[in-house]
């Protein structure tokens, strides 16, 4: 199983630019979920999903978008990226009842 | 919301020494999470403990909900290099007692462990 896949793994934008992290599971986890990753502050949540066609906010919302148009794929979009954006951004999908399944991440500079 | 706070932020240790960190919520855990993480790679779940008193173990790893003391403890025996990484400990957003997360962790800051040889 290839579990949750992120790509890319790395990436440079310049201030102002978009972009779409992608992330896919297959295993029929009604869960997704995004959070980034700055030193000395743990894991943020930004947007989650229970569902096809569900989302909400999470702490830190504010500068993402997120549609969840298929139970496999949760992408994450950044409108105008900004310095504050730069973060290691990971990817999570769970059933009800089970842990969270974390892809390895996408590493994110924006200059 | 419910936040959660991780003691020590970095521990280095002796290989062979034992060690413990902890997660203290500010709200009553019905449930908590250990996740540990090697730099530059992604989470790897380790345990979820849902009761309160609730112990689990996995080879020299041991974690222990305090549910009186809103805690979690997460204790290693005779350290090795291949336990160094970041650990990470994550409550879900519980309606009641022995129900699960809906995907929407709340993660504390983390602990950095280093093991020397």
């Amino acid at each position: 199983n290839a579990g949750v896949t992120q790509t890319p793994k790395f990436q440079v934008l310049k201030t102002g630019q978009s972009m779409t992290l992608q992330c896919a599971q297959d295993m029929n986890h009604e869960y997704m979920s995004w959070y980034r990753q700055d030193p000395g502050m743990g894991l943020r949540l930004i947007h989650y999903s229970v569902g096809a066609g569900i989302t909400d906010q999470g702490e830190v919302p504010n500068g993402y978008n997120v549609s969840r148009s298929t139970t496999e794929d949760f992408p994450l979009r950044l409108l105008s990226a900004a310095p504050s954006q730069t973060s290691v951004y990971f990817c999570a999908s769970s059933y009800l009842y089970s842990p969270l399944h974390f892809g390895n991440g996408t590493r994110l500079t924006v200059t | 919301s419910q936040e959660l706070e991780q003691s020590p932020q970095s521990l280095i240790v002796q290989e062979g020494k034992n060690l413990t960190i902890n997660c203290t919520s500010s709200k009553t855990l019905y449930g908590l999470y250990w996740y540990k993480q090697k730099y530059g790679e992604g989470l790897i779940f380790l345990m979820m403990l849902q009761k309160g008193g609730e112990e689990k173990s996995h080879e020299k790893i041991t974690a222990k909900l305090d549910e009186k003391k809103q805690q979690s403890s997460l204790h290693i025996t005779a350290s090795q290099p291949s336990h160094a990484g970041i650990y990470l400990c994550g409550a879900g957003h519980l309606a009641q007692r022995g129900s699960s997360n809906t995907g929407k962790l709340i993660f504390g800051q983390g602990t950095t462990l280093q093991v020397k040889p």
